[in-house]
């Protein structure tokens, strides 16, 4: 079975920390995304990945950025946290047939 | 641009109900999938079911079926019989083919209620 880890169920911040939300695949998948749900609004995308060393702005990739140095690892940054970035954080990663796995999400709170 | 829209926010049923799930999607796209993710308290999206976009029969999976007509545009999601384990938010989603990530509505909270 494909296994999406995060490394966090519950993360409490501090406004201005920089905080790091990682994401780790054991299938070899090319594709990883992350996403962040909230109440009303969805799963809002807000980087992605096709390949190690490469990156692409989502939705909303604002106060966000990312890393992915390794296939099986990528990393979501917020360089200085925020309240509004309070949210629930999904990442995914997915076969060449589109089948997208999910991590069990890491519910960040910033106070 | 790609758009999914499940105009039901809430619903809830008494368990034993069947109960339908809507679903619209719009693409430019010939070529497409589309995909049902079920969300339980527990946080973590369950995959359902996925669908391109040449294959329109219907599709059970005991007490699941999903009806995909493209000429409406709409992939809509039943479950016969609900319980109280099918609570849960429940996404539909797209993709196109090629590099382009999914596209998910908003979702549909479903409370089964005992």
């Amino acid at each position: 079975d494909v296994k999406v880890t995060q490394s966090s169920r519950y993360l409490v911040k501090r406004t201005g920390e920089k905080v790091f939300l990682e994401c780790v695949q054991d299938m070899d998948h090319e594709n990883m995304f992350w996403y962040r749900q909230d109440p009303g609004l969805g799963l809002r995308l807000i980087y992605f990945s096709y390949d190690v060393k490469m990156k692409e702005k989502g939705d909303i990739p604002e106060g966000y950025s990312v890393s992915r140095e390794k296939k099986e690892r990528f990393s979501l940054i917020l360089e200085s946290a925020s309240t509004n970035q309070t949210s629930m954080y999904l990442c995914a990663s997915w076969t060449d047939s589109y089948e997208q796995y999910f991590g069990p999400g890491t519910r960040l709170t910033v106070t | 641009a790609q758009k999914v829209t499940q105009a039901q926010t809430e619903i809830s049923v008494v368990e034993k109900e069947d109960v339908t799930l809507d679903c619209v999607y719009e693409t430019r796209d010939t070529t497409y999938y589309l995909f049902w993710y079920k969300q339980p308290p527990s946080g973590e999206l369950v995959f359902l079911i996925r669908r391109n976009s040449f294959d329109e029969q219907n599709e059970i999976s005991g007490r699941y079926s999903w009806n995909f007509q493209k000429s409406t545009s709409s992939f809509n999601f039943t479950i016969t019989a609900s319980q109280v384990v099918d609570s849960a938010v429940y996404f539909c989603a797209l993709i196109v083919s090629g590099n382009t990530p999914l596209v998910f509505g908003k979702g549909t909270r479903l409370s089964v209620i005992a």
